[in-house]
């Protein structure tokens, strides 16, 4: 199965800062329909997960622009230009690739403002 | 809007029994693939199952294969759970999701409920 490894395990950040969170992946993310599997969510405290960003750079709707993902193949990013005080929260990456085994998320990264 | 509630979430004894159920609306619910995903107390996220948007094909994690089996009722725009042979490990908070493309087995998760709390314990 794929492992997704995330780091680093927690982040805090003076607002107005940028913060940056990595994940890899186990085997490459790239499908051969030229997509890649990787996406970005954001789970708000006593709130379910939303999506932020998917295949790796797209935002999805209604996302701020100081969201950002890139990388590929095994090893991804995700960057927030600017932490606002709404962004704090747990930010999961996920793939979805292959099935079996399914959807497989990251560990989590807690973000929290100074 | 898209809006997914859940509902049937207990306390249930280990080895019991317990069906959750999940009411979609504001999108064209038999064109999309849905999901569980479950979230144990203060852990991370994982996926349970998924079903294809005609109930054709149905998959599961190994931690609930043999166990626990989704299904969809399309006339209602509902997606339940049927969780069997509970564990204590399975408490958890349950997700009912959507999948974002439309007829397509398993792309990503777009959209999810609040959850409804499963908790096994004697």
């Amino acid at each position: 199965d794929i492992v997704m490894t995330q780091t680093p395990l927690s982040l805090s950040v003076t607002p107005g800062q940028p913060a940056s969170i990595s994940c890899k992946s186990s085997q490459s993310l790239l499908h051969s329909d030229g997509k890649t599997y990787l996406y970005w969510y954001l789970q708000k405290p006593g709130q379910p997960p939303q999506l932020l960003i998917y295949e790796v750079s797209n935002r999805f709707s209604g996302v701020p622009d100081r969201f950002s993902g890139s990388g590929s193949g095994t090893d991804f990013t995700l960057k927030i230009s600017r932490v606002e005080a709404e962004d704090v929260g747990v930010y999961y990456c996920m793939q979805s690739i292959q099935l079996p085994p399914g959807l497989t998320f990251g560990g989590g990264t807690k973000v929290e403002i100074k | 809007e898209v809006q997914l509630v859940e509902s049937g979430g207990v306390v249930v004894q280990p080895g019991g029994s317990l069906r959750l159920s999940c009411a979609a609306s504001g999108f064209t619910f038999d064109d999309y693939t849905m999901h569980w995903v479950r979230q144990a107390p203060g852990k991370g996220l994982e996926w349970v199952s998924l079903i294809s948007w005609d109930g054709g094909s149905t998959y599961y994690a190994d931690s609930v294969k043999g166990r626990f089996t989704i299904s969809r009722d399309n006339s209602k725009n509902s997606l339940y759970l049927q969780m069997n042979s509970l564990r204590t490990e399975d408490t958890a908070l349950y997700y009912c999701a959507k999948d974002t493309r439309q007829y397509q087995l398993l792309n990503a998760i777009d959209y999810w409920g609040q959850g409804t709390l499963v908790t096994v314990s004697s």
